[in-house]
């Protein structure tokens, strides 16, 4: 199975300000995906990101609110920005494809607190 | 109708105890089914695919009804290690795109 990491593993971040998720994998992958998980909520996808293409973003998610970096096949990048307490949750990556076909991988998960 | 739907529970059980969770699905185009385990403030983890014949691993057997759009999971002899959120998960059809249901919550007791 894949090794995924992200940092930072949490933050509190004040109403107004930007963080960058980033999701580190040991090996490439074809597709990258980033979900946010609210208090006692399954998984809601944001957006898809695949390695020399735009982002591809989920009803109700936008790119100024949740830009995305994949500059290359180990590494995504997700930033939310100009936050709200509404951001508050669990964001998270995950992997899929390359050797890990059809299943998929989660990093831990970096846990945001928005005052 | 949600395009995956599970009972959210929590089904609490004791040790030794047998139960079952279903989980429906609206996408008849949907090919890939799976369960996944998420402990408390961990990230899910793959628990196992769902194949069309049905499939076991150990106490953990899986099946699938395609004609009904529902898939099961079933736990024999539960252990207390067995306590947490189990997530179905379905694809989009056409594209492997996974949807999440909401989880069923296990507990189990001494």
């Amino acid at each position: 199975s894949a090794v995924i990491s992200q940092k930072p593993s949490r933050d509190i971040c004040q109403r107004g300000t930007s963080l960058t998720i980033q999701c580190q994998v040991d090996s490439q992958v074809t597709m990258m995906f980033w979900y946010r998980q609210q208090p006692g909520q399954s998984l809601t996808l944001i957006a898809t990101a695949n390695q020399g293409s735009e982002a591809t973003y989920e009803s109700g998610f936008v790119i100024d609110k949740f830009p995305i970096s994949r500059p290359n096949l180990t590494f995504s990048t997700l930033t939310v920005s100009n936050m709200s307490p509404e951001d508050s949750s669990i964001y998270l990556c995950s992997v899929e494809g390359g050797s890990f076909t059809d299943t998929q991988y989660f990093g831990p998960g970096t846990r945001l607190t928005v005052l | 109708r949600k395009e995956v739907e599970q009972d959210p529970g929590p089904f609490n059980v004791p040790e030794g105890a047998t139960v079952a969770f279903n989980c429906t699905y609206s996408n008849s185009a949907s090919q890939s089914f799976f369960w996944y385990r998420q402990d408390c403030r961990k990230e899910p983890k793959l628990l196992m695919s769902v194949y069309s014949s049905g499939n076991e691993d150990g106490r953990f057997t899986a099946q699938l009804n395609r004609a009904s759009q529902y898939i099961s999971l079933l736990i024999r002899d539960s252990k207390l290690s067995d306590s947490a959120t189990y997530l179905c998960v379905v694809d989009r059809g056409g594209s492997y795109i996974p949807t999440f249901g909401r989880g069923t919550s296990l507990i189990v007791h001494p």
